[in-house]
C-alpha cells in the first residue's frame, strides 16, 4: 500500500513549456485534490475531483488543467508555464464510503517545480 | 468556511506536553475541527479531528470547548520529530454535496527543544 505517490519529484521548466504532473493513489478514494504551496504560505487548492470523470475548480485554478480518467489517477497540466507557477505541488486523496468512512486527506510527497 | 486563528510559533521541551491553541469563533454547527501538521518539505499529515466531543488517538488529543469556539491540540510527550507546522482547519466533512474543502492558514510553527 503505497498511499499517494507523485511523479516527478523535481522539475525545471522554461517559460512557455508544458508538462503534466501525475498523482496516483491505491486507497480506492473517491476524492482527489491538487494544491500548491508557495514559500512561507499555507496550501491553496487548485482543482479537485469527486469521482472518476469529474473535475472542479478550486481557489487558484488559472493556468492549470486537470483530468481524472481513472479513479486512481489525477493529472495536473500546465499548458504554458510561467515563473509565477514556481511552487511545490501536493496531491491528496480522501473519502471512501464503501468499506469505511475516511474523512481525512492523505497527501503525497510533493513535486518541486521551478519555472525560469 | 470558518476562519481560524493560531499563534505564529511555540516552543516545547522534549518529553513535555505540547498544547497548541486554535480559535474558531465563527464555526458552524456542521463544521469539524481538523488538525494537520507539515514536517519540513513533506506533504501535510492528518493528526485528528472532532465535532464537539474530545477526541484521542495514538498521535494526539483534541479538546474542544463546550461552545466550540476554540480548541487545543495536545501532544502528550513531544519529541524532536514533532517539530513541524501545525494547521488547525474547520471544514464540513467530505461526502454528499461536500468535497471536504480544507483551507490552510499560516499554522503554528512548533519547535521541540532537547
Amino acid at each position: 500500500n503505497a498511499g499517494v505517490t507523485q511523479t516527478p519529484k523535481f522539475r525545471v521548466l522554461k517559460t512557455g513549456q508544458s508538462m503534466t504532473l501525475l498523482c496516483a493513489q491505491d486507497m480506492n478514494h473517491e476524492y482527489m485534490y491538487w494544491y500548491r504551496q508557495d514559500p512561507g504560505m499555507g496550501l491553496r487548492l487548485i482543482h479537485y475531483s469527486v469521482g472518476e470523470g469529474t473535475t472542479a475548480k478550486g481557489e487558484v485554478p488559472d493556468g492549470y488543467n486537470v483530468s481524472r480518467l481513472k479513479k486512481q489517477n489525477f493529472l495536473l497540466g500546465l499548458e504554458s508555464a510561467a515563473p509565477s507557477q514556481t511552487s511545490v505541488y501536493f496531491c491528496a486523496s480522501s473519502y471512501t464510503a464503501r468499506d469505511r468512512l475516511t474523512y481525512e486527506q492523505y497527501f503525497g510527497p510533493g513535486t518541486r517545480l521551478t519555472v525560469t | 468556511d470558518a476562519k481560524t486563528t493560531q499563534p505564529t510559533s511555540m516552543d516545547c521541551a522534549e518529553g513535555r506536553a505540547a498544547n497548541l491553541p486554535c480559535n474558531h469563533s465563527t464555526i458552524s454547527g456542521n463544521e469539524y475541527v481538523y488538525w494537520y501538521r507539515q514536517i519540513h518539505s513533506q506533504g501535510p499529515q492528518y493528526i485528528i479531528h472532532g465535532l464537539k466531543n474530545n477526541e484521542t488517538n495514538e498521535m494526539a488529543s483534541l479538546i474542544i470547548t463546550e461552545d466550540r469556539k476554540s480548541s487545543t491540540l495536545i501532544l502528550p510527550h513531544a519529541t524532536l520529530r514533532d517539530t513541524a507546522v501545525y494547521y488547525c482547519i474547520v471544514s464540513v466533512r467530505a461526502g454528499g454535496t461536500s468535497y471536504g474543502k480544507l483551507t490552510f492558514g499560516q499554522g503554528t510553527i512548533l519547535t521541540v527543544h532537547p
